[in-house]
Protein backbone atom coordinates (compact mmCIF):
# COMPACT_ATOMS: atom_id res chain seq x y z
CA UNK A 1 0.00 0.00 0.00
CA UNK A 2 0.76 3.83 -0.81
CA UNK A 3 2.39 4.94 2.32
CA UNK A 4 1.39 8.69 1.05
CA UNK A 5 -1.60 9.42 -1.89
CA UNK A 6 -1.54 12.25 -3.58
CA UNK A 7 -4.45 11.84 -5.84
CA UNK A 8 -4.67 15.37 -7.16
CA UNK A 9 -2.14 14.80 -10.52
CA UNK A 10 -2.77 18.29 -11.28
CA UNK A 11 -4.79 21.74 -9.81
CA UNK A 12 -6.08 24.96 -11.13
CA UNK A 13 -6.49 27.86 -8.98
CA UNK A 14 -7.57 31.49 -9.75
CA UNK A 15 -4.93 34.30 -8.63
CA UNK A 16 -6.23 35.65 -4.83
CA UNK A 17 -8.39 32.40 -4.29
CA UNK A 18 -7.77 29.66 -1.84
CA UNK A 19 -6.55 26.30 -2.85
CA UNK A 20 -6.62 22.84 -1.19
CA UNK A 21 -4.05 19.95 -1.93
CA UNK A 22 -4.89 16.83 -0.55
CA UNK A 23 -2.86 13.93 0.99
CA UNK A 24 -3.52 11.29 2.73
CA UNK A 25 -1.28 8.65 4.71
CA UNK A 26 -0.92 5.33 6.06
CA UNK A 27 0.98 4.34 9.14
CA UNK A 28 0.66 2.05 12.12
CA UNK A 29 3.34 3.98 14.31
CA UNK A 30 1.61 6.73 16.91
CA UNK A 31 4.76 9.06 16.34
CA UNK A 32 5.27 10.71 13.25
CA UNK A 33 5.39 13.62 11.33
CA UNK A 34 4.06 14.92 7.85
CA UNK A 35 5.55 17.74 6.00
CA UNK A 36 4.93 19.44 2.77
CA UNK A 37 7.76 21.13 0.76
CA UNK A 38 7.19 22.96 -3.11
CA UNK A 39 9.30 22.51 -5.51
CA UNK A 40 9.37 25.13 -8.63
CA UNK A 41 10.81 24.01 -12.11
CA UNK A 42 14.04 24.61 -11.21
CA UNK A 43 14.10 21.94 -8.94
CA UNK A 44 14.75 22.79 -5.39
CA UNK A 45 12.38 21.19 -2.97
CA UNK A 46 11.30 24.27 -0.84
CA UNK A 47 10.08 23.21 3.05
CA UNK A 48 6.81 24.98 3.07
CA UNK A 49 5.25 22.59 6.75
CA UNK A 50 5.29 20.39 8.88
CA UNK A 51 2.74 18.57 11.78
CA UNK A 52 3.43 16.26 14.51
CA UNK A 53 1.25 13.67 15.29
CA UNK A 54 0.68 14.38 18.54
CA UNK A 55 0.39 18.50 17.55
CA UNK A 56 -3.67 19.06 18.88
CA UNK A 57 -4.06 22.45 16.42
CA UNK A 58 -3.19 22.64 12.79
CA UNK A 59 0.04 23.98 11.88
CA UNK A 60 0.39 27.70 9.87
CA UNK A 61 3.34 28.92 8.46
CA UNK A 62 1.95 32.46 6.71
CA UNK A 63 -0.34 31.48 4.02
CA UNK A 64 0.05 28.15 4.53
CA UNK A 65 -1.87 25.97 6.65
CA UNK A 66 -2.27 22.09 7.20
CA UNK A 67 -5.89 20.86 7.48
CA UNK A 68 -4.65 17.65 9.93
CA UNK A 69 -7.51 15.23 10.64
CA UNK A 70 -5.71 12.27 12.23
CA UNK A 71 -8.65 10.42 12.29
CA UNK A 72 -9.37 10.15 8.35
CA UNK A 73 -5.39 10.18 8.15
CA UNK A 74 -5.36 12.82 5.74
CA UNK A 75 -2.65 16.03 5.87
CA UNK A 76 -3.73 18.44 2.99
CA UNK A 77 -2.67 21.77 2.36
CA UNK A 78 -3.89 24.73 2.20
CA UNK A 79 -2.73 27.52 0.26
CA UNK A 80 -4.73 31.20 1.28
CA UNK A 81 -4.84 34.02 -1.02
CA UNK A 82 -2.49 31.98 -3.98
CA UNK A 83 0.32 33.84 -6.04
CA UNK A 84 1.39 33.42 -9.11
CA UNK A 85 4.51 32.29 -7.82
CA UNK A 86 2.77 29.82 -6.49
CA UNK A 87 2.55 27.78 -9.18
CA UNK A 88 5.18 24.69 -9.08
CA UNK A 89 4.57 21.25 -8.10
CA UNK A 90 3.70 20.57 -4.00
CA UNK A 91 4.58 16.94 -2.34
CA UNK A 92 3.46 15.68 0.50
CA UNK A 93 5.90 13.65 2.81
CA UNK A 94 5.83 11.31 6.22
CA UNK A 95 8.13 10.33 8.51
CA UNK A 96 7.47 7.47 11.01
CA UNK A 97 8.71 6.70 14.44
CA UNK A 98 11.17 9.26 16.43
CA UNK A 99 13.17 9.61 19.94
CA UNK A 100 10.62 7.49 21.84
CA UNK A 101 10.54 4.40 19.07
CA UNK A 102 13.79 4.86 17.63
CA UNK A 103 12.65 4.62 14.05
CA UNK A 104 14.92 6.40 11.69
CA UNK A 105 14.34 9.89 9.89
CA UNK A 106 13.78 8.49 6.36
CA UNK A 107 11.28 10.70 4.24
CA UNK A 108 8.60 9.12 2.17
CA UNK A 109 7.48 11.70 -0.61
CA UNK A 110 4.25 11.14 -2.51
CA UNK A 111 3.97 11.48 -6.43
CA UNK A 112 3.21 15.32 -5.94
CA UNK A 113 0.40 17.08 -7.03
CA UNK A 114 1.17 20.46 -10.25
CA UNK A 115 -0.18 23.35 -9.04
CA UNK A 116 -1.17 26.40 -11.74
CA UNK A 117 -2.36 29.75 -10.62
CA UNK A 118 -3.78 31.77 -12.80
CA UNK A 119 -4.59 35.29 -13.42
CA UNK B 1 20.13 32.22 4.99
CA UNK B 2 21.47 29.36 5.39
CA UNK B 3 21.41 26.75 2.30
CA UNK B 4 22.41 23.22 0.93
CA UNK B 5 24.67 23.58 -1.51
CA UNK B 6 25.07 21.10 -4.90
CA UNK B 7 27.45 21.16 -7.80
CA UNK B 8 27.20 20.72 -11.09
CA UNK B 9 23.35 21.84 -11.27
CA UNK B 10 23.58 20.03 -15.12
CA UNK B 11 24.93 16.86 -16.24
CA UNK B 12 24.88 15.37 -19.93
CA UNK B 13 27.21 12.45 -19.73
CA UNK B 14 27.34 9.16 -22.27
CA UNK B 15 26.47 6.15 -20.72
CA UNK B 16 29.26 3.93 -19.43
CA UNK B 17 31.11 6.87 -17.90
CA UNK B 18 30.98 8.08 -14.38
CA UNK B 19 29.77 10.81 -12.93
CA UNK B 20 29.94 12.30 -9.38
CA UNK B 21 27.81 15.11 -7.84
CA UNK B 22 28.84 17.14 -5.13
CA UNK B 23 27.01 18.61 -1.56
CA UNK B 24 28.03 21.19 1.03
CA UNK B 25 24.92 20.87 3.59
CA UNK B 26 24.15 23.78 5.65
CA UNK B 27 26.84 23.63 8.52
CA UNK B 28 26.36 22.34 11.91
CA UNK B 29 24.13 19.67 10.28
CA UNK B 30 24.90 16.24 11.50
CA UNK B 31 22.99 14.34 8.64
CA UNK B 32 23.02 14.28 5.07
CA UNK B 33 20.68 12.37 2.69
CA UNK B 34 21.02 11.85 -0.83
CA UNK B 35 17.48 11.27 -3.04
CA UNK B 36 17.05 10.63 -6.48
CA UNK B 37 13.78 12.14 -8.11
CA UNK B 38 12.62 9.95 -11.43
CA UNK B 39 10.61 12.30 -13.39
CA UNK B 40 6.92 12.69 -12.30
CA UNK B 41 7.73 11.14 -9.09
CA UNK B 42 8.35 11.78 -5.64
CA UNK B 43 12.44 11.94 -4.57
CA UNK B 44 13.62 8.09 -2.89
CA UNK B 45 16.27 8.24 -0.67
CA UNK B 46 19.40 6.61 -2.03
CA UNK B 47 21.61 7.11 1.14
CA UNK B 48 21.22 8.68 5.06
CA UNK B 49 24.91 9.72 6.74
CA UNK B 50 24.92 10.84 10.33
CA UNK B 51 27.98 12.07 10.55
CA UNK B 52 30.35 10.30 8.26
CA UNK B 53 28.92 6.90 8.83
CA UNK B 54 26.33 5.98 6.57
CA UNK B 55 23.21 4.87 8.53
CA UNK B 56 21.07 3.38 5.56
CA UNK B 57 21.59 2.82 1.86
CA UNK B 58 19.54 -0.13 1.71
CA UNK B 59 18.04 1.62 -1.70
CA UNK B 60 21.34 2.37 -3.07
CA UNK B 61 22.43 0.20 -5.76
CA UNK B 62 25.68 -0.45 -4.93
CA UNK B 63 26.70 -2.07 -7.37
CA UNK B 64 27.48 1.65 -9.87
CA UNK B 65 26.69 3.78 -6.80
CA UNK B 66 29.09 5.33 -3.66
CA UNK B 67 28.68 7.62 -1.33
CA UNK B 68 31.46 8.71 0.94
CA UNK B 69 31.58 11.51 3.43
CA UNK B 70 34.72 11.47 4.99
CA UNK B 71 34.94 14.22 7.22
CA UNK B 72 31.00 14.22 7.97
CA UNK B 73 30.78 17.16 6.16
CA UNK B 74 30.60 17.81 2.70
CA UNK B 75 29.75 14.74 0.51
CA UNK B 76 30.05 13.06 -3.01
CA UNK B 77 28.14 10.38 -4.52
CA UNK B 78 29.31 8.65 -7.85
CA UNK B 79 27.86 6.90 -10.45
CA UNK B 80 29.88 4.42 -12.40
CA UNK B 81 29.48 3.52 -14.63
CA UNK B 82 26.02 5.54 -15.76
CA UNK B 83 23.22 3.95 -17.55
CA UNK B 84 20.48 5.28 -19.34
CA UNK B 85 18.13 4.59 -16.71
CA UNK B 86 20.03 6.58 -14.02
CA UNK B 87 18.86 9.94 -16.22
CA UNK B 88 17.62 11.62 -12.91
CA UNK B 89 17.33 14.58 -10.64
CA UNK B 90 19.66 14.02 -7.50
CA UNK B 91 18.74 16.00 -4.63
CA UNK B 92 21.18 16.88 -1.32
CA UNK B 93 19.33 17.34 1.35
CA UNK B 94 20.55 17.95 5.19
CA UNK B 95 18.69 17.97 9.08
CA UNK B 96 20.38 18.91 12.30
CA UNK B 97 19.97 15.85 14.47
CA UNK B 98 18.63 13.26 12.34
CA UNK B 99 16.08 12.18 15.13
CA UNK B 100 13.20 13.00 16.31
CA UNK B 101 9.97 13.87 14.38
CA UNK B 102 10.42 17.86 14.17
CA UNK B 103 13.66 17.31 12.85
CA UNK B 104 13.57 18.77 9.04
CA UNK B 105 15.23 18.09 6.27
CA UNK B 106 16.61 21.14 3.89
CA UNK B 107 17.07 20.49 0.40
CA UNK B 108 19.42 21.82 -2.23
CA UNK B 109 18.88 23.06 -5.51
CA UNK B 110 19.89 19.77 -6.78
CA UNK B 111 21.63 17.44 -9.97
CA UNK B 112 19.95 17.38 -13.04
CA UNK B 113 21.64 14.32 -14.78
CA UNK B 114 20.99 13.49 -18.72
CA UNK B 115 22.68 10.10 -19.60
CA UNK B 116 22.77 9.95 -23.10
Amino acid sequence: AQKITQTQPGMFVQEKEAVTLDCTYDTSDQSYGLFWYKQPSSGEMIFLIYQGSYDEQNATEGRYSLNFQKARKSANLVISASQLGDSAMYFCAMREGGVLTGGGNKLTFGTGTQLKVEL
Amino acid sequence: EAEVAQSPRYKITEKSQAVAFWCDPISGHATLYWYRQILGQGPELLVQFQDESVVDDSQLPKDRFSAERLKGVDSTLKIQPAELGDSAMYLCASSETGTGVTDTQYFGPGTRLTVL
